[in-house]
C-alpha cells in the first residue's frame, strides 16, 4: 500500500471528448508525475508538478494538461481525446530528490471509443 | 535522452528456482538511479529494488538482487526461490528527474 490513490479506476469516452484524471499523493510528497503506458507497453512520462508548476514534460501534445494543488492532490486533463489515448494512467508521487523513489498509485484505465 | 532496454518479453520459471532479468540503458550522465518496479495483474506499480549508480555494491532486498556493471551499462534482476506471487511483468527503469522505462518482461511462475 503505497498511499496514493487514483480515480476513477475506468473511464470509458467518445473520440473527441475530455476527460480528467484524479490522483491523491502521499503525505509529505511535493511531487506528482503522470505516465501514460499502452497495453504491453513500459509506462511513458507526460509531465511532472513540483510546488504546483509543471516542472518537465514529455512527449506529449498540449492538450494533456494537468495541476497540482496544495494539498498535494493532482489532476490530468487531457482534450480532445483520440482513439490512442486509451490507456492505463498512472500517478506516482515523490520528494524533489535526484534519490527518491516514486510511488506509484494504482492508475486509471481510460477506454476511447 | 536515456534509453531503457529489455530483451527478454517473457520468462518462465519453476517454483523455488532462480530467474534473471536482463536491462541495459544508455546515458551520459555519470550519476544516476536505476528501479526494477513489478507490476501484477491487479496493476499497482510495486518498488522492487533500487541502486545507486556511485555505489559500487550490488542491491539486495530478500529473493532480489542485482548485478549492475556500471561501464557496460548493465542492470539485471535476479529473482531466487521464486514464488507464485512473483509472477508479473517487471520493469527496469532509468530515473534523472523522471522515470524512463524498459519495455517490460513478463514473469511467469509454475507451480
Amino acid at each position: 500500500e503505497t498511499g496514493v490513490t487514483q480515480s476513477p479506476t475506468h473511464l470509458i469516452k467518445t473520440r473527441g471528448q475530455q476527460v480528467t484524471l484524479r490522483c491523491s499523493s502521499q503525505s509529505g510528497h511535493n511531487t506528482v508525475s503522470w505516465y501514460q503506458q499502452a497495453l504491453g507497453q513500459g509506462p511513458q512520462f507526460i509531465f511532472q508538478y513540483y510546488r504546483e508548476e509543471e516542472n518537465g514534460r514529455g512527449n506529449f501534445p498540449p492538450r494533456f494538461s494537468g495541476l497540482q494543488f496544495p494539498n498535494y492532490s493532482s489532476e490530468l486533463n487531457v482534450n480532445a481525446l483520440e482513439l490512442d489515448d486509451s490507456a492505463l494512467y498512472l500517478c506516482a508521487s515523490g520528494t524533489w530528490l535526484a534519490t527518491d523513489t516514486q510511488y506509484f498509485g494504482p492508475g486509471t484505465r481510460l477506454t476511447v471509443l | 535522452a536515456q534509453t531503457v532496454t529489455q530483451s527478454q518479453p517473457e520468462m518462465s520459471v519453476q517454483e523455488a528456482e532462480t530467474v534473471t532479468l536482463s536491462c541495459t540503458y544508455d546515458t551520459s550522465e555519470s550519476n544516476y538511479y536505476l528501479f526494477w518496479y513489478k507490476q501484477p495483474p491487479s496493476r499497482q506499480m510495486i518498488l522492487v529494488i533500487r541502486q545507486e549508480a556511485y555505489k559500487q555494491q550490488n542491491a539486495t532486498e530478500n529473493r532480489f538482487s542485482v548485478n549492475f556493471q556500471k561501464a557496460a551499462k548493465s542492470f539485471s534482476l535476479k529473482i531466487s526461490d521464486s514464488q507464485l506471487g512473483d509472477t508479473a511483468m517487471y520493469f527496469c527503469a532509468f530515473r534523472d528527474y523522471k522515470l524512463s522505462f524498459g519495455a517490460g518482461t513478463t514473469v511467469t511462475v509454475r507451480a
